[in-house]
Parts: C-alpha cells; sequence; structure tokens
C-alpha cells in the first residue's frame, strides 16, 4: 500500500525567506502527487499536482514542487514566504486505478516577522 | 470557494448519539469522498462513491455508513457516537473516479462528542 511522509511536523520561516517543505513516498509505480494547504478553521485547498510529465510543476500563490523519483520526494517550495502563508500542509497521493488520497501527517508553517 | 459544501459547520452531541453529515458536490461532479480528520490519526479516506454506487472503502467503521442519492448529493451516518468519534469530517468531490481526478474539499464539518 501506498503511503507518504512529511518528516517536519512544524516548520518556523522569516517573513521573506526561501521555503522547502518535504515530502517522501512509498509507492511501486509513477504515482499522482498533490499538496493541499489547510487555513485554521478551512478545509483543504490544492495548491498543485503532479500526474506526469515536466518534473517541476507550478502552482498557486507563488508555491512550485519537484518530482524526483530517484529519492521518492516531492517537495513543495516557495522563494518568498509571506504571513498570509502561515497553515498547514499536506502531501498527498493517489495510486494507480483509484483516485482516493492517502494523505501525510501534515507539516504546520509559522511565518515569523 | 471550492464549490463543495457541507452542513452542518458544527455539531455537538453526547454518546450513544446518531448523526448525518450532509455534503452536495461541486456541480457536475459526480465523486464524492469522505474523510476524517483527527489529531491522533490525521487525514483518512473513509468512503467513496461515484453516480450513486460505493466505489472504494477505506478505514470507515462499522458504525459509520454512507450513501449517494440520485441528485448526487452525500450523507455520512454516524451511530452510536464514542468520544473518539469526534474530529473534523471533510467531504471532497471529483468529476470523475479515476486516477488522476483531482479532488476538491468543501469547508468540513467539526463533531464534537461529549
Amino acid at each position: 500500500a501506498q503511503s507518504v511522509t512529511q518528516p517536519d511536523i512544524h516548520i518556523t520561516v522569516s517573513e521573506g525567506a526561501s521555503l522547502e517543505l518535504r515530502c517522501n513516498y512509498s509507492y511501486g509505480a509513477t504515482p499522482y502527487l498533490f499538496w493541499y494547504v489547510q487555513s485554521p478553521g478551512q478545509g483543504l485547498q490544492l495548491l498543485l499536482k503532479y500526474f506526469s510529465g515536466d518534473t517541476l510543476v507550478q502552482g498557486i500563490k507563488g508555491f512550485e514542487a519537484e518530482f524526483k523519483r530517484s529519492q521518492s520526494s516531492f517537495n513543495l517550495r516557495k522563494p518568498s514566504v509571506h504571513w498570509s502563508d502561515a497553515a498547514e500542509y499536506f502531501c498527498a497521493v493517489q495510486s494507480s486505478g483509484y483516485s482516493t488520497l492517502t494523505f501525510g501527517k501534515g507539516t504546520m508553517l509559522l511565518v515569523s516577522p | 470557494d471550492s464549490g463543495v459544501t457541507q452542513t452542518p459547520k458544527h455539531l455537538i452531541t453526547a454518546t450513544g448519539q446518531r448523526v448525518t453529515l450532509r455534503c452536495s458536490p461541486r456541480s457536475g461532479d459526480l465523486s464524492v469522498y469522505w474523510y476524517q480528520q483527527s489529531l491522533d490519526q490525521g487525514l483518512q479516506f473513509l468512503i467513496q462513491y461515484y453516480n450513486g454506487e460505493e466505489r472504494a472503502k477505506g478505514n470507515i467503521l462499522e458504525r459509520f455508513s454512507a450513501q449517494q442519492f440520485p441528485d448526487l448529493h452525500s450523507e455520512l451516518n454516524l451511530s452510536s457516537l464514542e468520544l473518539g468519534d469526534s474530529a473534523l469530517y471533510f467531504c471532497a468531490s471529483s468529476t470523475l473516479a479515476g486516477e488522476g481526478d483531482t479532488q476538491y474539499f468543501g469547508p468540513g464539518t467539526r463533531l464534537t462528542v461529549l
């Protein structure tokens, strides 16, 4: 069965600094990968997704992620963090033949002034 | 706004009771998914319906059941509630039911069992 690991439970970044959130997946074939963001009291909003092709995908709000098959990783990046980016970020994998999602435990991003 | 609506937003009830959570998918979406988010288990897939039929089942307890109606809205029924059922329940919808289909999430229903 597929699984997703987000090694960092909390990350604190200064406003204006760059950000990288880690995600590792365990899945035999090429997975479908997603990043969602959950703001306090809100539902999950899709940031970006990877299906195939270019391994660097662009998303909303200035986020991007890079798929690295050799490392089984799909890390999320942003060059300059804004205070409004403070939220919880979830990486998810979708397995072949199914549309259901398996989520990581999430990384809580705190932004310091 | 994802276009997925869930009611109620909050629900407080007692142990042993039964509740119903409601979800309306985005216009045109045929698949509805239910997820449970709790502090200890994280986000877990419960069940999926596609065009009225059960499509996939995850870690759903026998005390829980769901259905999707002809108008494609879905209800999640939770019975014999226990303290541990307190969680945020999300509904999501997607156009179809295959791999690569993107899910859009509703705002969730927060269930508190006292």
